[in-house]
């Protein structure tokens, strides 16, 4: 399976400002995803980062509040803007190789 | 977005027990996922099923592919502390997009 590494692994921001939220793969990925975990709940797809091109949103998810990119098949960073405390979650990098993997997850608390 | 109805959503047993949890849904579903997820942790995958009634372990897990391609249930034998956790399938369609259930949380009493 794919290593798939997150940084940061957790922050506690301001409402108001914004976090970037890197994802490193050890070897190279076609498809490759962003999951939001709310507390005590599954996981939501937000979006499929493309390399290459625009990230394909979700419904209920736009590009003004998490832009991605994906300037390679092994590296990928969502951001979350504007942070309110509604968006404290656990987000997740994941990656497509003989199956679908995770990463470790970023939990980012919004005060 | 769209889930899986699973369950139950929590279990709190004894070490040794056996443990049974499922998945249903009104859809479809190529491919059949169970994950572990640990606290502060990503899911990690535990068993993935292909086909209709294929039945696959991993050590003391067992899962199987339902039939109508509907459902799928995971089940543990002799549970041990370390099994504490949320559990989730994920059935992933001919879009190749995964569609999680809600999560099986398992306590486990010395």
């Amino acid at each position: 399976s794919a290593v798939i590494s997150q940084k940061p692994s957790r922050d506690i921001c301001q409402r108001g400002t914004s976090l970037t939220i890197q994802c490193q793969v050890d070897s190279q990925v076609t498809m490759m995803f962003w999951y939001r975990q709310q507390p005590g709940q599954s996981l939501t797809l937000i979006a499929t980062a493309n390399q290459g091109s625009e990230a394909t949103y979700e419904s209920g998810f736009v590009i003004d509040k998490f832009p991605i990119s994906r300037p390679n098949l092994t590296f990928s960073t969502l951001t979350v803007s504007n942070m309110s405390p509604e968006d404290s979650s656990i987000y997740l990098c994941s990656v497509v190789g003989n199956e679908q993997f995770f990463g470790p997850g970023t939990r980012l608390t919004v005060l | 977005g769209q889930q899986l109805n699973q369950s139950p959503q929590s279990m709190f047993i004894q070490e040794g027990e056996d443990v049974s949890m499922n998945c249903t849904s009104s859809s479809i579903f190529n491919t059949w996922l169970w994950y572990k997820q640990d606290p502060g942790e990503g899911p990690v995958l535990l068993i993935a099923l292909y086909k209709a009634g294929e039945l696959t372990s991993n050590g003391r897990l067992t899962a199987q592919f339902g039939i109508t391609r509907k459902d799928s249930f995971l089940n543990i034998s002799a549970s041990i502390p370390s099994d504490v956790g949320i559990y989730f399938c994920a059935g992933r369609n001919a879009g190749n997009m995964l569609t999680f259930g809600g999560g099986t949380r398992l306590m486990v009493k010395p």
